[in-house]
Protein backbone atom coordinates (compact mmCIF):
# COMPACT_ATOMS: atom_id res chain seq x y z
CA UNK A 1 0.00 0.00 0.00
CA UNK A 2 1.39 3.44 -0.95
CA UNK A 3 3.31 5.01 1.91
CA UNK A 4 3.12 8.50 3.82
CA UNK A 5 2.88 11.57 0.82
CA UNK A 6 3.94 14.90 1.80
CA UNK A 7 3.87 17.76 -0.81
CA UNK A 8 5.66 19.84 -2.23
CA UNK A 9 9.04 18.20 -1.50
CA UNK A 10 10.90 21.36 -1.84
CA UNK A 11 9.82 25.00 -1.22
CA UNK A 12 11.93 28.16 -1.19
CA UNK A 13 9.70 31.37 0.43
CA UNK A 14 11.02 34.66 1.13
CA UNK A 15 10.79 35.72 5.42
CA UNK A 16 7.42 37.07 6.36
CA UNK A 17 5.22 34.44 4.37
CA UNK A 18 3.43 31.93 5.09
CA UNK A 19 3.50 28.35 3.73
CA UNK A 20 1.01 25.50 3.77
CA UNK A 21 2.40 21.78 3.60
CA UNK A 22 0.35 18.61 2.85
CA UNK A 23 1.01 15.46 4.47
CA UNK A 24 -1.44 12.39 3.60
CA UNK A 25 -1.58 9.24 5.87
CA UNK A 26 -1.19 5.47 4.65
CA UNK A 27 -4.72 4.51 3.91
CA UNK A 28 -6.49 3.59 7.40
CA UNK A 29 -4.15 5.44 9.63
CA UNK A 30 -6.02 8.19 11.41
CA UNK A 31 -2.58 9.43 13.94
CA UNK A 32 -0.63 12.54 12.14
CA UNK A 33 2.62 13.71 13.54
CA UNK A 34 4.77 16.43 12.14
CA UNK A 35 8.41 16.88 13.12
CA UNK A 36 10.86 19.50 12.28
CA UNK A 37 14.23 18.23 11.90
CA UNK A 38 17.34 20.94 11.94
CA UNK A 39 21.31 20.16 11.35
CA UNK A 40 21.75 20.97 15.23
CA UNK A 41 18.41 19.74 16.79
CA UNK A 42 17.56 16.69 15.39
CA UNK A 43 13.71 15.79 15.03
CA UNK A 44 11.80 18.18 17.20
CA UNK A 45 7.97 17.10 17.47
CA UNK A 46 5.70 20.07 16.50
CA UNK A 47 2.52 18.47 17.19
CA UNK A 48 0.13 15.52 16.52
CA UNK A 49 -3.75 14.97 14.92
CA UNK A 50 -6.06 12.41 15.68
CA UNK A 51 -9.60 11.94 14.35
CA UNK A 52 -9.48 15.86 13.79
CA UNK A 53 -8.02 16.93 16.97
CA UNK A 54 -4.73 18.19 18.10
CA UNK A 55 -3.72 15.58 20.62
CA UNK A 56 -0.04 16.79 21.92
CA UNK A 57 1.69 19.87 20.87
CA UNK A 58 5.47 20.60 21.41
CA UNK A 59 7.20 23.84 22.19
CA UNK A 60 6.87 26.16 19.01
CA UNK A 61 5.63 29.21 19.00
CA UNK A 62 1.82 29.69 17.60
CA UNK A 63 3.46 30.87 14.01
CA UNK A 64 3.17 26.98 13.84
CA UNK A 65 -0.45 25.46 13.46
CA UNK A 66 -1.94 22.52 11.79
CA UNK A 67 -5.17 20.74 11.07
CA UNK A 68 -6.42 17.69 9.59
CA UNK A 69 -9.45 16.67 7.63
CA UNK A 70 -12.18 14.09 7.82
CA UNK A 71 -10.16 11.71 5.21
CA UNK A 72 -7.09 11.87 7.82
CA UNK A 73 -5.42 14.06 5.69
CA UNK A 74 -3.33 17.11 7.50
CA UNK A 75 -2.01 19.95 6.95
CA UNK A 76 0.79 22.22 8.73
CA UNK A 77 0.54 26.31 8.40
CA UNK A 78 3.41 28.64 9.41
CA UNK A 79 3.02 32.10 9.27
CA UNK A 80 5.49 35.22 9.32
CA UNK A 81 8.24 33.06 8.13
CA UNK A 82 11.44 33.39 9.64
CA UNK A 83 14.86 32.74 8.65
CA UNK A 84 15.09 30.21 11.15
CA UNK A 85 11.94 28.32 9.99
CA UNK A 86 14.31 26.44 7.04
CA UNK A 87 13.95 22.59 8.00
CA UNK A 88 12.91 19.42 6.82
CA UNK A 89 9.14 19.16 8.22
CA UNK A 90 8.70 15.48 8.23
CA UNK A 91 5.26 14.44 8.92
CA UNK A 92 4.42 10.82 10.23
CA UNK A 93 1.33 8.44 10.42
CA UNK A 94 0.20 5.78 12.54
CA UNK A 95 -2.36 3.52 13.34
CA UNK A 96 -3.38 4.81 16.78
CA UNK A 97 -2.73 7.87 18.87
CA UNK A 98 -0.21 5.36 20.49
CA UNK A 99 2.82 6.50 18.21
CA UNK A 100 5.01 4.41 18.91
CA UNK A 101 5.62 2.78 15.32
CA UNK A 102 5.73 5.77 13.01
CA UNK A 103 5.77 5.28 9.30
CA UNK A 104 7.39 8.94 8.14
CA UNK A 105 7.02 10.46 4.66
CA UNK A 106 10.16 11.69 2.99
CA UNK A 107 9.85 15.52 4.26
CA UNK A 108 9.52 18.76 2.36
CA UNK A 109 12.60 20.87 2.64
CA UNK A 110 11.61 24.58 3.38
CA UNK A 111 13.91 27.05 2.51
CA UNK A 112 13.31 30.83 3.59
CA UNK A 113 15.60 33.32 2.14
CA UNK B 1 17.19 20.57 27.28
CA UNK B 2 18.36 17.45 25.28
CA UNK B 3 16.38 14.49 27.39
CA UNK B 4 17.73 12.64 24.41
CA UNK B 5 21.31 12.12 23.44
CA UNK B 6 23.65 10.67 20.99
CA UNK B 7 27.01 11.89 21.92
CA UNK B 8 28.65 10.40 19.10
CA UNK B 9 27.50 12.45 15.60
CA UNK B 10 29.52 9.52 13.26
CA UNK B 11 30.76 6.38 13.22
CA UNK B 12 33.08 4.49 11.27
CA UNK B 13 33.07 0.99 11.15
CA UNK B 14 34.46 -2.05 8.72
CA UNK B 15 31.85 -4.33 6.82
CA UNK B 16 31.64 -7.19 8.77
CA UNK B 17 32.00 -5.42 11.86
CA UNK B 18 30.36 -4.97 14.89
CA UNK B 19 28.43 -1.46 14.79
CA UNK B 20 27.64 -0.19 18.14
CA UNK B 21 25.28 2.83 18.49
CA UNK B 22 24.83 4.50 21.57
CA UNK B 23 21.85 6.40 23.06
CA UNK B 24 21.69 8.05 26.59
CA UNK B 25 18.27 9.55 28.21
CA UNK B 26 17.37 11.87 31.36
CA UNK B 27 13.75 11.76 31.50
CA UNK B 28 12.58 8.99 33.88
CA UNK B 29 8.94 8.85 32.22
CA UNK B 30 10.35 7.33 29.43
CA UNK B 31 9.30 3.92 29.04
CA UNK B 32 9.59 2.46 24.98
CA UNK B 33 12.85 3.27 23.05
CA UNK B 34 12.83 3.44 18.94
CA UNK B 35 15.68 3.24 16.69
CA UNK B 36 15.22 4.72 12.82
CA UNK B 37 17.29 4.64 10.18
CA UNK B 38 17.63 7.40 7.69
CA UNK B 39 19.31 7.72 4.19
CA UNK B 40 19.41 11.09 2.56
CA UNK B 41 16.33 12.43 0.79
CA UNK B 42 14.24 9.98 2.39
CA UNK B 43 12.02 9.90 5.74
CA UNK B 44 13.38 7.98 8.89
CA UNK B 45 12.38 3.91 8.50
CA UNK B 46 11.55 2.42 12.05
CA UNK B 47 14.18 -0.10 12.64
CA UNK B 48 13.40 -1.80 16.01
CA UNK B 49 12.15 -0.98 19.61
CA UNK B 50 11.83 -1.69 23.35
CA UNK B 51 9.93 -1.27 26.12
CA UNK B 52 11.41 -0.77 29.53
CA UNK B 53 10.22 -4.07 30.98
CA UNK B 54 12.88 -6.13 28.80
CA UNK B 55 16.73 -5.29 28.86
CA UNK B 56 17.30 -7.02 25.42
CA UNK B 57 15.28 -7.15 22.15
CA UNK B 58 16.93 -8.57 18.90
CA UNK B 59 15.65 -8.83 15.39
CA UNK B 60 18.10 -10.17 12.79
CA UNK B 61 21.25 -8.23 12.32
CA UNK B 62 19.85 -5.69 15.13
CA UNK B 63 19.82 -5.81 18.86
CA UNK B 64 18.95 -3.18 20.94
CA UNK B 65 20.37 -3.39 24.74
CA UNK B 66 18.46 -0.88 27.19
CA UNK B 67 20.16 0.02 30.23
CA UNK B 68 17.52 1.43 32.85
CA UNK B 69 19.47 2.43 36.01
CA UNK B 70 22.17 3.68 33.38
CA UNK B 71 19.28 5.80 31.31
CA UNK B 72 21.25 4.27 28.58
CA UNK B 73 20.30 2.00 25.59
CA UNK B 74 22.63 1.00 22.55
CA UNK B 75 21.69 -0.54 19.43
CA UNK B 76 23.91 -3.12 17.94
CA UNK B 77 24.48 -4.42 14.16
CA UNK B 78 26.27 -7.69 13.42
CA UNK B 79 27.76 -7.88 10.74
CA UNK B 80 27.39 -4.19 9.67
CA UNK B 81 27.17 -4.05 6.30
CA UNK B 82 27.67 -1.09 3.11
CA UNK B 83 23.66 -0.34 3.18
CA UNK B 84 23.73 -0.15 6.63
CA UNK B 85 25.68 3.17 6.10
CA UNK B 86 22.79 5.90 6.89
CA UNK B 87 21.81 8.45 10.38
CA UNK B 88 20.70 6.33 13.02
CA UNK B 89 18.21 8.23 15.11
CA UNK B 90 17.05 7.39 18.91
CA UNK B 91 14.10 8.12 20.23
CA UNK B 92 11.76 7.34 23.26
CA UNK B 93 8.69 7.49 24.40
CA UNK B 94 6.32 8.08 27.72
CA UNK B 95 3.68 5.51 26.62
CA UNK B 96 1.90 6.24 30.69
CA UNK B 97 2.62 9.85 30.50
CA UNK B 98 -0.61 10.36 28.58
CA UNK B 99 1.84 11.52 25.44
CA UNK B 100 2.45 8.59 24.59
CA UNK B 101 2.87 9.73 20.65
CA UNK B 102 5.00 12.44 21.26
CA UNK B 103 8.60 11.03 20.26
CA UNK B 104 11.90 12.35 21.30
CA UNK B 105 14.65 12.08 19.26
CA UNK B 106 18.30 12.44 19.52
CA UNK B 107 20.35 14.61 17.16
CA UNK B 108 21.72 11.03 14.86
CA UNK B 109 24.82 9.03 14.65
CA UNK B 110 25.51 8.89 11.04
CA UNK B 111 27.17 4.91 10.57
CA UNK B 112 28.96 4.63 7.62
CA UNK B 113 30.39 1.49 6.83
CA UNK B 114 33.35 0.62 4.84
CA UNK B 115 34.97 -2.34 2.60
Amino acid sequence: KAGVTQTPRYLIKTRGQQVTLSCSPISGHRSVSWYQQTPGQGLQFLFEYFSETQRNKGNFPGRFSGRQFSNSRSEMNVSTLELGDSALYLCASSLRIMNTEAFFGQGTRLTVV
Amino acid sequence: DQQVKQNSPSLSVQEGRISILNCDYTNSMFDYFLWYKKYPAEGPTFLISISSIKDKNEDGRFTVFLNKSAKHLSLHIVPSQPGDSAVYFCAASARNSGTASKLTFGTGTRLQVTL
